[in-house]
């Protein structure tokens, strides 16, 4: 069964501070992974995406990276701002399907304290 | 910010009443989907569509049905709402994956509304 599981489900830092959210997953065929953020009551928006050729990308302060053999990927958020507290869903899109099914993380919900 | 609307925003009704939830995209995207969202649980697909007058049913079950008469269009209804169907509702859209072959990463890019949440009392 393809699946992605994040972790930590939750956590809280200071303003300024760095953090790392894990996202493993088990989709195969792999196509892509994304790291979305989703403020409370909106609609996720994409942060970066990865191929299975690349192993690390960088939006500004968040930086991702990519282990296509262990399956793993991360988002390091550096100097967190109090904008960033939001919910951070990994997705991994399968290569088996004209569709290019989204399978989605259950999110990291990330609090960021002044 | 991707040009994909849904309306209401917010929607409290009662039980037995029917509902359309509105999605529109002024992207010319031929995809476009619907999802479920519960606090703290992940996405799950429940409506998608290839094109005007393809509709398919996703992977979470669902009493909802959804129309494609226009491509920028793809409104979700409700015929009779009941309390379990209180959620969130995001729509997506993205661009054929026959016209965005070989660009690495575009593949299947959905681009979210901001979501309807949806109470049923």
């Amino acid at each position: 069964k393809n699946q992605v599981e994040q972790s930590p489900q939750s956590l809280i830092i200071l303003e300024g501070k760095n953090c790392t959210l894990q996202c493993n997953y088990t989709v195969s065929p792999f196509s892509n992974l994304r790291w979305y953020k989703q403020d409370t009551g909106r609609g996720p928006v994409s942060l970066t995406i990865m191929t299975f050729s690349e192993n690390t990308k960088s939006n500004g302060r968040y930086t991702a990276t990519l282990d296509a053999d262990t399956k793993q990927s991360s988002l390091h958020i550096t100097a967190s701002q109090l904008s960033d507290s939001a919910s951070y869903i990994c997705v991994v899109s399968d290569r088996g399907s004209t569709l290019g099914r989204l399978y989605f993380g259950r999110g990291t919900q990330l609090t960021v304290w002044p | 910010e991707a040009d994909i609307y849904q309306t209401p925003r917010y929607l409290v009704i009662g039980t037995g009443k029917k509902i359309t939830l509105e999605c529109s995209q002024t992207m010319g995207h031929d995809k476009m989907y619907w999802y479920q969202q519960d606090p703290g649980m992940e996405l799950h697909l429940i409506h998608y569509s290839y094109g005007v007058n393809s509709t398919e049913k996703g992977d979470l079950s669902s009493e909802s049905t959804v129309s494609r008469i226009r491509t920028e269009h793809f409104p979700l209804t409700l015929e009779s709402a009941r309390p379990s169907h209180t959620s969130q509702y995001l729509c997506a859209s993205s661009e054929s994956h026959q016209r965005v072959k070989g660009v690495s990463g575009r593949e299947y890019e959905q681009y979210f509304g901001p979501g309807t949440r949806l109470t049923v009392t």
